[in-house]
């Protein structure tokens, strides 16, 4: 166990729809990077939050958006759901400033559009 | 980013030596991973080496670095059944921090 939370575990939606992940980061850990993997394109970086603020994008498509609250958990919306879009959905945490950036993962969330 | 490339299949033997190789292109990269990914599981970090390293030791894996020709490799001693997976090699990209994952390697090991 990552310490790295996420909720739900599985999604089925519509296309057209929007959806909201949620991740609990470890304790301690001010980052969260949230990634995409799928079978075309295998493992992909789309952002990261330290401390509530963006820091640096990756590959997300305009109609994902992503927040750190206070309390440093992490939502991920997907709106306008394609089938494209159906791919297990991580989440990382990691304690910035301090080498080597280990990233510890959470399960993951399966999202299938249908 | 840059690519990070890995082979996409090994089947070794119960108790052999599984050697997983990864060549990276980005020469800047400080850290070098390697996860592994159960069926149905998240991301487990293994190990990591820092890249003014050439070897890093840890039970029954071996990291071995070469960064003149940016090769990565992961060596598993006396390989199990359990480490039947899919093993990941990443680099930092070039955001500074997040990782740049290869394809995978997916392990198959036989009794």
């Amino acid at each position: 166990d990552s310490g790295v939370t996420q909720t739900p575990k599985h999604l089925i939606t519509a296309t057209g729809q929007r959806v909201t992940l949620r991740c609990s980061p470890r304790s301690g850990d001010l980052s969260v990077y949230w990634y995409q993997q799928s079978l075309d394109q295998g493992l992909q970086f789309l952002i990261q939050y330290y401390n509530g603020e963006e820091r640096a994008k990756g590959n997300i498509l305009e109609r994902f958006s992503a927040q750190q609250f206070p309390d440093l958990h992490s939502e991920l919306n997907l709106s306008s759901l394609e089938l494209g879009d159906s791919a297990l959905y991580f989440c990382a945490s990691s304690v910035e400033g301090r080498t080597p950036y280990e990233q510890y993962f959470g399960p993951g969330t399966r999202l299938t559009v249908t | 980013g840059e690519d990070v490339e890995q082979s996409l299949f090994l089947s070794v033997r119960e108790g052999d030596s599984s050697v997983i190789n990864c060549t990276y292109t980005d020469s800047s990269s400080t850290y070098l991973y390697w996860y592994k990914q159960e069926p149905g599981a998240g991301l487990q970090l293994l190990t990591y080496i820092f890249s003014n390293m050439d070897m890093k030791q840890d039970q029954r894996l071996t990291v071995l670095l070469n960064k003149k020709d940016k090769h990565l490799s992961l060596r598993i001693a006396d390989t199990q059944t359990g480490d039947s997976a899919i093993y990941f090699c990443a680099e930092i990209s070039d955001s500074g921090y997040a990782l740049n994952f290869g394809k995978g390697t997916s392990l198959l090991v036989t009794p």
